[in-house]
């Protein structure tokens, strides 16, 4: 079974246009984040929820919104999507107090033309 | 501002060679330090990870060594594996602050 997995795996769309990454995992984690991994590798925390309450909020432009239903889910919403949002989205999540042990999801490689 | 910085981006190393990737630090703040390999198309994954009261951590082939007085650590990989080829980050975390940090990574390469 995989502990952190999101859905798409790949995902190509034209600008201006709305799109949601969805993540859930199974290990019983009460907090969760998402990363955007840029083309040179470098690793970028957006967001972090611990049991459905936003704690960490980095700049990221509004068009992104996190949404969790859920302690096991956290999507990723972005609208009007713009070239610079072109990236690897990662999801990860890790036990409260933990934050140092995260669990990552596979990736889902956004590609704006 | 990068807080944690590494080097060097990219490495090559002969099978059997050592692999060593540094990273400085600035925040005296910080007290936990792991290290994530990550292969690819795949997540970041905790490799090994040390605290800034001992100086040194060995598991396996990998082994973590500490300077707290220089701000700096390293990763270095005895007997390095084509296996072993991927992105390496070295990251830092204030528990108080509770962000996890990343450096900008290290893309190793060995080679057969």
């Amino acid at each position: 079974d995989t502990a952190v997995s999101q859905t798409p795996k790949y995902l190509v769309t034209q600008m201006g246009n709305d799109k949601s990454i969805k993540c859930e995992q199974n290990l019983g984690h009460d907090t969760m984040y998402w990363y955007k991994q840029d083309s040179k590798k470098f690793l970028k925390i957006m967001f972090s929820y611990n049991n459905k309450e936003l704690i960490i909020n980095e700049t990221v432009p509004n068009r992104f919104s996190p949404k969790s239903p859920d302690k096991a889910h956290l999507n990723l919403h972005i609208n009007s999507l713009e070239l610079g949002d072109s990236a690897v989205y990662f999801c990860a999540s890790s036990h409260q107090g933990l934050n140092e042990k995260l669990f990552f999801g596979s990736g889902t490689q956004l590609s704006v033309l | 501002q990068q807080q944690v910085k590494q080097s060097p981006q990219s490495l090559i190393v002969q099978k059997g060679g050592i692999s060593i990737i540094n990273c400085a630090y600035e925040n005296t703040a910080f007290d936990y330090f792991p290290w994530y390999q990550q292969f690819p198309g795949k997540g970041p994954a905790l490799l090994i990870a040390i605290r800034p009261d001992v100086s040194e951590k060995k598991e396996g082939r990998f082994t973590i060594s500490f300077n707290k007085s220089a701000k700096q650590f390293s990763l270095h990989i005895m007997d390095s594996q084509p296996g072993d080829s991927a992105t390496y980050f070295c990251a830092a975390i204030e528990h108080a602050g509770n962000m996890l940090t990343f450096g900008g990574g290290t893309r190793l390469m060995v080679k057969p």
